[in-house]
């Protein structure tokens, strides 16, 4: 399994835009790249997923190079609800095979 | 959809009891998991269960844990006899048998504290 390697944390200040970025040098031809959300007292949420190039949906982007080594999380204007803990992954479902690892995470802090 | 559902949500119990905790995964997944996260060691991946089989359990940390799914709306999580290190956050996630990504769902949580 490809291991991913992320800021420990952040900070930022509402309406500005965040952007994390993952490393994954041992990325696999079939792995997909997968971030995670969580708050604290929950469980973790999905909210995007690419396998390369730019995928986008109503609650944040994701950008993937060719290499597809490194992705970038973007979470436009957050607000101070966006305040959690993101996990990059990779890997992928084959085979009934589906086993995540999730590191440490980066642990994002927005303030007034 | 209720989404998946754990319970008890909080347990507190004495070093040398029998825990269990339950999951209901959301219907229709095929794939149900056991998480157990610590500010140690993070989010671990226990075990994971494919209509009703267990297809990797090498997260188990010893004897002491064992998980059952005797039906695909069902699970437990047993340990016993707990131990002060077993207190964590439990997490059940449970996921559809198709595609190809990497989206689980997750439950809220058992919160084990054992004293």
């Amino acid at each position: 399994l490809a291991k991913t390697t992320q800021p420990i944390s952040m900070d930022s200040y509402e309406g500005q835009e965040v952007n994390i970025t993952c490393s994954h040098n041992n990325i696999a031809t079939n792995d997909y790249i997968t971030w995670y959300q969580q708050f604290p007292s929950q469980g973790p949420r999905f909210i995007i997923q690419g396998y390369k190039t730019k995928v986008t949906n109503e609650v944040a982007s994701l950008f993937i190079p060719a290499d597809r080594k490194s992705s970038t999380l973007s979470l436009p204007r957050v607000s101070l609800s966006d305040t959690a803990v993101y996990y990059c992954l990779v890997g992928t479902f084959s085979g009934g095979y589906n086993k995540l690892i999730f590191g440490a995470g980066t642990r994002l802090a927005v303030h007034p | 959809d209720a989404g998946v559902i754990q319970s008890p949500r909080h347990e507190v119990t004495e070093m040398g009891q029998e825990v269990t905790l339950r999951c209901k995964p959301i219907s229709g997944h095929d794939y149900l998991f056991w998480y157990r996260q610590t500010m140690m060691r993070g989010l671990e991946l226990l075990i994971y269960f494919n209509n009703n089989v267990p297809i990797d359990d090498s997260g188990m940390p010893e004897d002491r844990f064992s998980a059952k799914m005797p039906n695909a709306s069902f699970s437990t999580l047993k340990i016993q006899p707990s131990e002060p290190r077993d207190s964590a956050v439990y997490f059940c996630a449970s996921r559809p048998g198709q595609g190809l990504g990497n989206e689980q769902f997750f439950g809220p949580g058992t919160r084990l504290t054992v004293l």
